[in-house]
This record gives structure tokens, sequence and C-alpha cells, in this order.
């Protein structure tokens, strides 16, 4: 079966070290990976875009990378800072079958900076 | 930009009763989504429409559900008759370009749900 997995729930880390958010996916072929951050009562907001092809993306402090091979995506944040605490979701930008692409979500990782 | 609008923010109702969401898109955009979000499930597409024609109903949970997007700056989602199961918060997102043009999506600060 199809699925998402985000390498924890809740991840803790010190202000002003790098934090790393895993997602791993089985039994999908995504031709793209988002990342989307999401703060408490608020919507998602799209962060980042990575194709297949690319194995690394960067935009300002974060960083992505997208293994086809270990179906695999890692999500950097260096020198974190509190302000950075929210849920991170990663999304598979696969083939739905119906005609077009759409995204699918994995649960989210709550990353909390701790001054 | 005022970015996709929802509402109502919140809606608390008794079982049996009709719901409505409202979502108003990012002018522009041709592509709009409705999602919902539950601890359990995390994030799930229920159906989108591309250009006001609905694309994918496929996650839709059941007949009690139904979307419409009757122009370009409208879109609803109905449940009726509602269920406790039903609560959720969902969230409407739009994206620009065709379907499969793989956008960002724009996502609305949802509805948090609530069926007593």
């Amino acid at each position: 079966s199809q699925k998402i997995e985000q390498n924890s729930e809740a991840l803790n880390i010190q202000e002003g070290k790098t934090a790393t958010l895993t997602c791993n996916y089985t039994n999908y072929s995504p031709a793209y990976l988002q990342w989307y951050r999401q703060d408490p009562g608020r919507g998602p907001v799209f962060l980042l875009l990575i194709r297949e092809n690319e194995k690394e993306k960067r935009k300002e402090r974060l960083k992505v990378t997208f293994d086809t091979t270990l179906k695999q995506s890692l999500f950097h944040i260096t020198a974190s800072q509190p302000a950075d605490s929210a849920t991170y979701l990663c999304a598979l930008d696969s083939y739905s079958g119906a005609g077009s692409y759409q995204l699918t979500f994995g649960k989210g990782t709550k990353l909390s900076v701790i001054p | 930009d005022a970015g996709v609008i929802q509402s109502p923010r919140h809606e608390v109702t008794e079982m049996g009763q009709e719901v409505t969401l409202r979502c108003k898109p990012i002018s522009g955009h041709n592509s709009l989504f409705w999602y919902r979000q539950t601890m359990m499930r995390g994030l799930e597409l229920l159906i989108y429409f591309n250009n006001n024609v609905p694309i994918d109903d496929s996650g839709m949970p059941e007949d009690r559900f139904s979307a419409k997007m009757p122009n370009a700056l409208f879109s609803t989602l109905k449940i009726q008759p509602s269920e406790p199961r039903d609560s959720a918060v969902y969230f409407c997102a739009s994206s620009e370009g065709p379907v499969g043009g793989h956008q960002p999506q724009h996502f609305g600060d949802g509805t948090r749900l609530s069926i007593l």
C-alpha cells in the first residue's frame, strides 16, 4: 500500500543548530516533492518544490534533498530560530490516474526550537 | 492580494443539520482544492476543480458530501446530513496554471467544523 512517513511527530532542537526532517515514501513515483509549513490555527504555507531530477534545492536557510532511489526527502533548517517552530509537511506531487497530478501529504513533524 | 478566504472560520452544529463551507480562491488561479485535516488521518484531498470543472472527486467520503464551483471566484463544500465523524478542519487551496502544472498551492486558514 502507499505510505508517506515523516520521521517523527515531534522534534526538539536547540536554537542555532540545524534541524533535519525526514520524509520517506513507499509505492509512489512522485515527479515532484513539496514542503509546507503550518502554524497552529492556520493553513499550510508553501516553502520549497524539488523535481525528481534535482538532487538539492536551497532557499535562504532552507535546504531540501530528494533521493528517488532511497525514496526519501530531507528538509534542513540551518541556524534554527524559535520563529521556525511549526509543523512541517511534505507532499508528494504524483500522477493521480485521473489525467492530472495531485498532492498527497504526510502527517507532518512538529518542530520546536528551544532558545 | 488577500489570499484564499474561507468562511466561516468556526462552525458548531448538531448532527443531521446541513453545513455549507465557502471559499474564495486567489483571483487568476484556475485550480481549486478542498482538503480535510484530522489528527488521525492528516491532510486529505477531497475534490479539486480546474477552470470551475470538477476533475477528481474520488476523495469525497460519501454522498453526503458535495462541492460546487459556479464561477472562478467562489466554491462551496456542503455536508447534508452532517455526522459527528465529519468534525475536522476543512481547507480550501488554489493554484495557478493547468492541473498537473506542479504549482505551489495557496491555502486558506480553514473552517473548524464541530458536529455535536
